[in-house]
């Protein structure tokens, strides 16, 4: 099992362009969680998505960002026309069901992205 | 909403020494208390979680919910336990972390 895996690792966006960041979950797993790390900060939830649904969407910013998470392929966070503010690690994580006790969050090595 | 602080940024100790990373956490109920690790140029790990009551590598960390702390402790640090500390909670039967910004420990030789 490889684990959570994301791409690209590293990412540099010019201002006004998109960014696709992409995670693979584990094998088996259909909960996926994105989490922002903004530079001298902590790990922030943005959001929870389960197969072809938004769960929960309350951490990610209303504009320029979006999530999904389909039937087939990876989950896919793209945030468009970027801004200097962006530039941040982003982390994917993945869980079988949360909730339970004992349900550990596994995550991903994080795509580093920076607007220039 | 719940928080969680770490109020170290930095901490270094020799080999050998013990070694205590603090965590507190502000939540009126009754969450459930983690601690994350990253080696460098590795991906975030969970070294151990309050409801398990283990030891990983030497580590434990007791939750206080009188002093609503979860402090990390090792007897005896090693080289190989330098790394970003991150202590994390999770309020009861729910799914978002709430991280704190994480401790860098150095143990020096």
């Amino acid at each position: 099992n490889a684990g959570v895996m994301q791409n690209p690792r590293h990412l540099v966006r010019r201002r006004g362009q998109e960014a696709r960041l992409r995670c693979s979950p584990m094998k088996g797993h259909s909960h996926v969680y994105w989490y922002r790390q903004l530079p001298e900060e902590g790990l922030k939830f943005m959001v929870y998505l389960q197969k072809e649904n938004i769960i929960d969407e309350s951490g990610m910013p209303k504009e320029r960002f979006s999530a999904e998470f389909p039937k087939e392929g990876p989950s896919i966070l793209r945030i468009q026309q970027v801004v200097r503010g962006d530039s941040a690690a982003y982390f994917c994580a993945s869980s079988l069901e949360p909730g339970l006790l004992q349900e550990t969050q596994y995550f991903g090595p994080g795509t580093r992205l920076l607007v220039l | 909403a719940q928080r969680v602080t770490q109020p170290e940024k930095l901490l270094s100790v020799f080999k050998g020494a013990p070694v205590e990373l603090k965590c507190n956490y502000s939540y009126s109920g009754s969450p459930e208390l983690f601690w994350y690790v990253q080696y460098s140029r590795q991906r975030l790990q969970l070294l151990l979680r309050h409801i398990s009551r283990e030891s990983i590598k030497g580590f434990t960390a007791d939750l206080n919910k009188g002093e609503t702390s979860f402090h990390l402790k090792k007897p005896f640090a090693q080289e190989e336990d330098s790394a970003m500390y991150y202590c994390a909670l999770i309020v009861s039967s729910n799914y978002k972390l709430t991280f704190g910004k994480g401790t860098l420990l150095t143990v020096n030789p």
